[in-house]
């Protein structure tokens, strides 16, 4: 079945750091990828997203490019903030981007950032 | 905010006991998705429901239940409870067109379960 393995952490970085969280996944087909991110007694929040291979997903400084051959989709900022502390998960959908009953999202098991002053 | 609601925010019940967790989708969505996350498991997909039709399961035990409403809401019910359904439990919906639902999915704040 669909997978997804991402780094849990914590991972700990000083403000203004360069970020990446890896996220790489197994799937049939070409599946749909999402970065969500949870903060503190908080839902989850969609981050951004990729519905086929070499897109590039941006958002509030994120990045992440849907990468076929390595079955990666790996979470990128250039300069963190005290503001970006949370727990973020990466997904994927199995269906088309429109199409079918859309289905569940398979998610990693979240990746808790921290970033100090 | 995402425009998914849920209530109640925070329940705690006993083992044994029945609750019904309540969602409402974004306006004008009719594709509704149940999730559980627990420390153990994860994030866990549980079934989803299209304008009040089930549409596809996941991991969900016998002992829990949902449904859509005509108006669009959905209920979770969970029976029989444990302690290890202690959880939070998210509610998401999509839109759709045509009548099939785009993936991307938008999540409410969830309600927390706890089982004593």
């Amino acid at each position: 079945g669909d997978s997804v393995t991402q780094m849990e952490g914590p991972v700990t970085l000083s403000e203004e750091a360069f970020l990446t969280i890896n996220c790489t996944y197994t799937a049939t087909g070409y599946p749909s990828l999402f970065w969500y991110v949870q903060y503190p007694g908080e839902g989850l929040q969609l981050l951004l997203k990729a519905t086929k291979a070499d897109d590039k997903g941006s958002n509030k400084g994120f990045e992440a490019t849907y990468r076929k051959e390595t079955t990666s989709f790996h979470l990128e900022k250039g300069s963190v903030q005290v503001s970006d502390s949370a727990v973020y998960f990466c997904a994927l959908s199995s269906t088309p981007e429109l199409g079918g009953g859309a289905d569940g999202l398979t998610f990693g098991k979240g990746t808790h950032l921290i970033i100090q002053p | 905010d995402s425009g998914v609601t849920q209530t109640p925010k925070h329940l705690i019940t006993a083992t044994g006991q029945r609750v019904t967790l309540r969602c409402s989708p974004r306006s004008g969505d009719l594709s509704v998705y149940w999730y559980q996350q627990s420390l153990d498991q994860g994030l866990q997909f549980l079934i989803q429901y299209y304008n009040g039709e089930e549409r596809a399961k996941g991991n969900i035990l016998e002992r829990f239940s949902a449904q859509q409403f005509p108006d669009l809401h959905s209920e979770l019910n969970l029976s029989s409870l444990e302690l290890g359904d202690s959880a939070l439990y998210f509610c998401a919906s999509s839109a759709s067109w045509g009548g099939v639902s785009y993936n991307e999915q938008f999540f409410g704040p969830g309600t927390r379960l706890t089982v004593l």
